[in-house]
């Protein structure tokens, strides 16, 4: 058990519908990054957060978008959803701002867009 | 931007054989990177990293070596055993993010 928790565990959901997944950093770590994983293209970063603050970006769709709280939860909005954004979302946690050093990830939340 | 190609996709060795993961990457910048196991159902796990200011690095079973000429690492295990079946992702640091590779299946057959 990484300490990171990510609720719902899976989510069934049709096109064009909009979906919010959750994620409780491990004690103590306050940077947030959530990652896109699907059969065909591997983790595929997506944005970060750092004490509340986006600290980077990676290739995250206008359709979707992220906040960190000031308890350091974290959600992921993904918003017109299309049959392409099935996949596997993860969400890491870390000590520090910077992407070089250890990440915790959670289970995964499993979307599935019908 | 950085770009990391993992090879092979999916290898298959016997108990107690060795195995090995290879990566390159583009961006000479990258100073960092990490090695990450996937077991079935569950999120990835850091088994082992490497910075760029060494060239190789050990810890028991599991080694990462880096040939920053050539831009490229590798992981070796040794003496597999079943449970270290599992998708094996090498990541690169580059720009404030890690960019991975896309993944090797690793299976071990008692």
């Amino acid at each position: 058990d990484s300490g990171v928790t990510q609720t719902p565990k899976h989510l069934i959901t049709a096109t064009g519908q909009r979906v919010t997944l959750r994620c409780s950093p491990r004690s103590g770590d306050l940077s947030v990054y959530w990652y896109q994983q699907s059969l065909d293209q591997g983790l595929q970063f997506l944005i970060q957060y750092y004490n509340g603050e986006e600290r980077a970006k990676g290739n995250i769709l206008e359709r979707f978008s992220a906040q960190q709280f000031p308890d350091l939860h974290s959600e992921l909005n993904l918003s017109s959803l299309e049959l392409g954004d099935s996949a596997l979302y993860f969400c890491a946690s870390s000590v520090e701002a910077v992407a070089y050093n250890e990440q915790f990830f959670g289970p995964g939340t499993r979307l599935t867009v019908l | 931007g950085e770009n990391v190609e993992q090879h092979p996709s999916t290898l298959s060795v016997q108990e107690g054989d060795s195995a090995v993961i290879k990566c390159t990457y583009s961006d000479s910048a990258s100073n960092y990177f990490p090695w990450y196991k996937q077991e079935l159902g569950k999120g990835p796990q850091l088994i082992i990293d490497i910075r760029s200011n060494v060239g190789e690095k050990k810890d028991q079973r599991i080694a990462v070596t880096l040939n920053k000429t050539a831009k490229h690492f590798s992981l070796h295990i040794t003496e597999t055993q079943p449970e270290d079946s599992a998708v094996y992702f090498c990541a690169g640091y580059n720009t404030d993010k890690l960019i991975f590779g896309t993944g090797t299946r690793l299976q071990v057959f008692p």
